[in-house]
């Protein structure tokens, strides 16, 4: 499972309310995404780290911002939630060896913005 | 633009039968493609992946065949089992700048009947 936890795993919130979905890997990978995954639309990157401070955005990165302060923890918040930001959050860790290159998944983290 | 499809939203196939998910891609610049399997609740599971410069790649009942010139790539499972059961996602990978981002396709839901 490439040593991958998300946290929280559930969570509601208020609209307007600030929201912190943590990512932590155990496996010093340099490489840290985010996604979301919406029925209809498949996973969409919303921002991505390649080192420690270094993070970029993805396609749906409006409303969302993220942190990497530490190799093994990329934070993604929700300055101020909204209904549109209900969806499944997946953190991802990617391995690049030869001519391979592999992407593994957390669990997810369920959010709902009522 | 969507730039990775999937145009079979779903797929039902025989257990013991060959199980074919197909993916078409616009960006010749992909360097990579790669297959997952998501149960319902939880992270999207790695299956295999395959280079741009092959055009197969076998692991166990998993193969992948991609045909550069049609922009088109294929995941094979056979023989096919109930626990197959899932949605699969193809996804390219493209390296921009030194960055290394995945582009998701919205998936296939195979069912697998005994």
């Amino acid at each position: 499972d490439a040593g991958i936890t998300q946290s929280p795993r559930h969570k509601v919130t208020e609209t307007g309310t600030p929201v912190t979905l943590r990512c932590h890997q155990t496996e010093n990978h340099r490489y840290m995404y985010w996604y979301r995954q919406d029925p209809g639309h498949g996973l969409r990157l919303i921002h991505y780290s390649y080192g420690v401070k270094d993070t970029d955005k993805g396609e749906v990165s409006d409303g969302y911002s993220v942190s990497r302060s530490k190799t093994e923890d990329f934070l993604l918040t929700l300055e101020s939630a909204t209904s549109s930001q209900t969806s499944v959050y997946f953190c991802a860790i990617s391995e690049t060896s030869g001519l391979s290159y592999e992407q593994y998944f957390g669990p997810g983290t369920r959010l709902t913005v009522t | 633009d969507q730039q990775v499809k999937q145009n079979s939203p779903s797929l039902s196939v025989q257990e013991g039968r060959i199980s074919i998910l197909n993916c078409d891609y616009t960006n010749s610049m992909f360097d990579y493609f790669l297959w997952y399997k998501k149960y319902p609740a939880e992270g999207p599971t790695f299956l295999i992946s395959i280079s741009s410069i092959k055009d197969k790649n076998e692991d166990g009942r998993f193969t992948v065949f991609l045909n550069k010139s049609a922009k088109h790539l294929s995941l094979h499972i056979v023989p096919s089992q109930p626990g197959d059961s899932a949605v699969y996602f193809c996804a390219a990978m493209v390296t921009q700048g030194g960055s290394e981002k995945l582009v998701f396709g919205k998936g296939t839901k195979l069912t697998v009947n005994p």
